[in-house]
């Protein structure tokens, strides 16, 4: 079935360092994919969306590129602040016509001052 | 304000007594799921509803029941609760099933004894 890998957590970086979170997926067929942020004490938001292969999501100054060939979808930022200290879901849309999102286990992003 | 409300947002509660999570949303959306999150494993599905008097079975649904009465709310019930239950609980919609953002509520913490 459809799964979802996500690098394991906590992270925790200085402010202004770089950002990877990694994410690879397992898939039939041609899945979108979500980074979704959930702030503490928050639901989940949707960051960044890609919906087929080399696309590239991008907001707030994240940016993920769908890779189908590494089946991939890697969060990145060039520059953290204390505000992007959030838990960070990687998903894709289950392609079983359920509507189901698949998530990852989630990745702790701490940013310190 | 579009927005997915839940209702209650904490909950404690003892082995085997019946229990309502509401859940509403305003943006006419059709589709509607039911999310629970454990540490390290993400979500999971556990109901979703692809309009009214339509639902169906997530990867999940085992102790669950779920209604859909409204286009706008989507309870989820626990006839007898067990602590094996004891978790976060997201509702979701979207404007349909597949749609590229589903919008998440703030989650109900729920802990069974």
């Amino acid at each position: 079935g459809n799964s979802v890998t996500q690098m394991e957590g906590p992270v925790t970086l200085s402010e202004e360092a770089f950002l990877t979170i990694n994410c690879t997926y397992t898939a039939t067929g041609y899945p979108s994919l979500f980074w979704y942020v959930q702030y503490p004490g928050e639901g989940l938001q949707l960051l960044l969306k890609a919906t087929k292969a080399d696309d590239k999501g991008s907001n707030k100054g994240f940016e993920a590129t769908y890779r189908k060939e590494t089946t991939s979808f890697h969060l990145e930022k060039g520059s953290v602040q204390v505000s992007d200290s959030a838990v960070y879901f990687c998903a894709l849309s289950d392609t079983s016509n359920t509507g189901k999102l698949i998530f990852g286990q989630g990745t702790t992003l701490q940013v310190k001052p | 304000e579009a927005q997915v409300t839940q209702n209650p947002r904490y909950l404690i509660t003892v082995t085997g007594k019946k229990l309502t999570v509401t859940c509403s949303q305003n943006m006419n959306h059709e589709y509607m799921s039911w999310y629970r999150q454990d540490p390290g494993l993400g979500l999971r599905q556990i109901y979703y509803s692809m309009n009214v008097e339509v639902t169906d079975k997530g990867d999940v649904p085992e102790g669950y029941k779920v209604s859909r009465k409204e286009k706008r709310n989507f309870p989820l019930i626990l006839e007898s609760p067990s602590p094996n239950q004891t978790s976060l609980y997201f509702c979701a919609s979207s404007v349909e099933e597949g749609a590229m953002e589903q919008y998440f509520g703030p989650g109900t913490r729920l802990t069974v004894t």
